[in-house]
């Protein structure tokens, strides 16, 4: 069974800042996916970022980007130039390549940007 | 974009009421849906996967008796939470995503959840 931690319940940056959050995972499988979701307060689970663990360039969308470490089992999110519009829960998710889609989250990290 | 509609948002109920929570997809046709249950300040807990036309796939642990699941078309799946009692009150989200397409190309979307309040 896969297990994806997130060592920091909670974060707060000041806006503009860049910040990182981690997540760390354990699997035997060599083909997965990660993710971060963002879940705003009182609102839906987006999709943040997604990488494909086969691919060795860290995946980059706008502000957002991973440090993705395949030997390590680490999968970073850095956020730069934080906005208010930030704020909400971060969790970082797994699935396996093959297989039925199941998404294993982490624990998740609050973050709060402060203006 | 894709968007799933849960229903209801919110709902309190006395002990031992069932109550049923639907999840559609508006736009787009989902044979598969999963069913989550999160509670304060945690992470999501994959409760069961639903599937159009067979019978849902529980996580260990989950009583297939008390959390009835329901996949009866492409775009619906429903989660009916029987004898519902205080301990069953929680925050519970369903995902879906988009049939016949690869997952590098159509990620999970999630609904908005619904909040279930037992007394």
């Amino acid at each position: 069974a896969q297990t994806v931690t997130q060592s920091q319940p909670e974060m707060s940056v000041q806006e503009a800042e860049t910040v990182t959050l981690s997540c760390t995972y354990d699997t035997s499988e060599n083909n997965y996916y990660l993710f971060w979701y963002k879940q705003p307060p009182s609102r839906q689970m987006i999709l943040v970022i997604r990488q494909e663990a086969y691919k060795q360039q860290n995946a980059t969308e706008n502000r957002f980007s991973v440090n993705f470490q395949k030997a390590a089992k680490s999968f970073s999110l850095k956020i730069s130039d934080s906005q208010l519009g930030d704020t909400a829960m971060y969790f970082c998710a797994f699935m396996n390549y093959f297989g039925n889609e199941k998404l294993t989250f982490g624990t998740g990290t609050r973050l709060t940007i402060i203006p | 974009g894709a968007v799933v509609s849960q229903h209801p948002s919110r709902v309190i109920c006395k002990s031992g009421t069932s109550v049923k929570i639907e999840c559609r997809s508006l736009d787009f046709q989902a044979t598969t849906m999963f069913w989550y249950r999160q509670f304060p300040k945690k992470s999501l807990m994959l409760m069961a996967t639903s599937n159009e036309g067979s019978k849902a796939t529980y996580e260990q642990g989950v009583e297939k008796d008390k959390f009835l699941i329901n996949h009866a078309s492409l775009t619906l799946s429903t989660l009916t939470v029987t004898s519902a009692h205080p301990e069953d009150s929680s925050f519970y989200i369903c995902s879906a995503r988009e049939s016949g397409t690869g997952y590098s190309n159509q990620p999970q979307h999630f609904g908005d959840g619904t909040r279930l309040s037992i007394l």
